[in-house]
């Protein structure tokens, strides 16, 4: 059973321009969720999805910052108009509907460098 | 102040040593306890997880849950030169679905040979 897979594993976007990120959970699971890891700090929620409807995203920029999860094919984190700020490891965790204890996996992880 | 609070190490230790690792949180609503481990530039994987007081025992890992301190533990027997990596506690509350982790910042173990 393979994991949560993210791609790209590295993105290097320029100031201005669109990042684009992408989630394919754990097979059965149907609830995503994004995460953002600076250096030298834990992760912090951004989003929580299920298919075609966001759940929380309180921990989500108001501005340049988008998330989805259609019916069909992965979860996209989109940043418009990155800044140095935005660059961060992305991290992206699924669960399974009938979780017990909220556990949630994660994939490898997007590592955007804003130049 | 931060809702988990973590030591962010460095935690250097002897091969074959027992390992305390622990977090701190503010929120009295948090109901389940995991804890993950982060190899550098890797995904967190999943250790162990915990809900409300009491403890839980796997293999060379022991997780245990205070309450009433708001304080949860890890710890690693017989610690290897392989679980050198960064520990990172997370908690939720019970909404009785799924819900957003809150982590703590990780601490950072070096098993020395």
């Amino acid at each position: 059973n393979a994991g949560v897979m993210q791609n790209p594993r590295h993105l290097v976007r320029r100031r201005g321009q669109e990042a684009r990120l992408r989630c394919s959970p754990m097979k059965g699971h149907s609830h995503v969720y994004w995460y953002r890891q600076l250096p030298e700090e834990g992760l912090k929620f951004m989003v929580y999805l299920q298919k075609e409807n966001i759940i929380d995203e309180s921990g989500m920029p108001k501005e340049r910052f988008s998330a989805e999860f259609p019916k069909e094919g992965p979860s996209i984190l989109r940043i418009q108009q990155v800044v140095r700020g935005d660059s961060a490891a992305y991290f992206c965790a699924s669960s399974h509907d009938r979780n017990t204890y909220n556990e949630q996996f994660f994939g490898p992880g997007t590592r955007l460098t804003v130049l | 102040q931060k809702e988990v609070e973590q030591d962010p190490g460095p935690l250097s230790v002897p091969e074959g040593a027992i390992v305390s690792l622990n977090c701190t949180y503010s929120n009295s609503a948090f109901q389940y306890f995991m804890w993950y481990r982060q190899y550098s530039r890797k995904g967190p994987e999943l250790l162990m997880y915990t809900y409300s007081s009491g403890n839980k025992e796997d293999g060379r890992f022991t997780a245990q849950v205070d309450k009433s301190s708001k304080y949860i533990s890890l710890f690693i027997r017989d610690s290897q030169p392989s679980d050198s990596a960064t520990y990172l506690c997370a908690m939720s509350v019970n909404t009785g679905t799924a819900s957003k982790l809150t982590f703590g910042t990780g601490t950072r173990l070096q098993v020395t040979l």
